[in-house]
This record gives C-alpha cells, structure tokens and sequence, in this order.
C-alpha cells in the first residue's frame, strides 16, 4: 500500500526566503505526482504534475522534481512572498491520488 | 474555460439521513473522481468514473455510491448518514480516464451532520 509522508508539517519563513518542501512515498511504482495547493476552507490548486518519466517540471517560483529510486520528491519555492501561505499536499497517482498529510507553510511580511 | 463546479456548497444533515452532492467537470472533461478529506484522516480518495462507469473505487463502505451522467456531470450519494461523515467532500475531473492525465479540483462541498 502506498504511503505518501509530507515534511515538514508546518513551516514560517520571513518574505523573500527560498525553501524546500519534502515528499517521499514507499512505492516506486506511480504514474505521476503531483502538487498542489489548498488555501483554508477551499478546494485544491494544482501547482505542478511530474509524469513519472520526467525529473522536474517548472512553473514560474515553483520548481518540482522527482526521484523515483528514492522515492522522493520535492517543491522548491524561490523568493516567497505571503501570498505563497497556504496547505501544500503531495499526491501520487496509482488507484485515484494517494495524498501526503500536507505542509502549512506561512511567508511573514 | 469555467473550472469544476460543485453544489451545493454547503450543507447540514442530521444523522440517519442521506444527501447527494453535485459536481460538473470542466468543459471536455470526462472522468470524474470524488474525495473526502477530514481532518483526522487527510484527503482519501471515493471513486471515479469515466464514461458513466466507475473505473475505481477507494476503500468506503457501500454507502458511499456514485454515478455519472451522459454529459459528465456526477452526483455523489451518501446514505445513512454517520457523525463520521461530516467532511468536504472534493471532486476532480480530467481530460480522460488514465494515470497521465492532470486533475482539477472543484471548491468542494461542505458537509456537516448532526
């Protein structure tokens, strides 16, 4: 059974900080990952879907990669700014996505 | 192109009873897939269906139950409502059924039970 494990859990970081996200899975066998993001309340916003033949997709700030032997991925965010705040969920496509727990992160102005 | 829609987008049940959520894909969208997600649990995943037939279910108990229409449009129900079953419930569509294909989400409905 996959198993999708997000860290860290929460994050605060001063405007204008680059960071790192984590994700890593137990089974290397997916389809695809993708990122996303959910503001408090609200639905989910895809960020970035890596296939699982590529090693990074890039979109603007964000910067995903994939790792398959590892089982890791990670979403690089440069330049954060507060608006960037908000749940940021992992999820591996196998039967329907499977889902991290999500990282809260917080940009401070 | 108008995103996912769902309604209603919020509601209250008293246990015991039984509710349908709606949710219509984005435009050319044909597969379909529902999701709960509680804070206890994250988001999980229900069904999907493709073509008004579910192709995928998650681990649910019957009471959970779908279908899909000609046009696309899904509608979720749940019966016997549980305490347990307070959740947004978070559908997705994409292009086609498959693995490869990128998933939209819909602001989700809000279900609370009583």
């Amino acid at each position: 059974k996959q198993e999708v494990t997000q860290i860290p859990a929460a994050l605060s970081v001063p405007e204008g900080e680059n960071l790192v996200l984590n994700c890593s899975f137990t089974d290397s066998a997916i389809y695809n990952l993708q990122w996303f993001r959910q503001d408090p309340g609200k639905g989910l916003t895809s960020l970035l879907l890596i296939q699982s033949s590529q090693r990074e997709q890039t979109s603007g700030r964000l910067n995903a990669s994939l790792d398959k032997s590892s089982g890791r991925s990670t979403l690089y965010i440069a330049a954060s700014q507060p608006g960037d705040s908000a749940t940021y969920l992992c999820a591996l496509q196998t039967v329907g996505l499977v889902f991290g727990a999500g990282t809260i992160l917080r940009v401070k102005s | 192109k108008a995103g996912v829609t769902q309604t209603p987008r919020y509601l209250i049940k008293t246990r015991g009873q039984q509710v349908t959520l709606s949710c219509s894909p984005i435009s050319g969208h044909r597969s379909v897939s529902w999701y709960q997600q509680t804070p206890g649990q994250g988001l999980q995943f229900l069904f999907e269906y493709f073509s008004e037939t579910q192709r995928n279910k998650g681990n649910f108990p019957g009471r959970f139950s779908g279908r899909q229409f000609s046009n696309s449009r899904s509608e979720m129900n749940v019966s016997t409502l549980e305490l347990g079953d307070s959740a947004l419930y978070l559908c997705a569509s994409s292009q086609l059924y498959g693995t490869i294909y990128e998933q939209y989400f819909g602001p989700g409905t809000r279900l609370t039970v009583t």
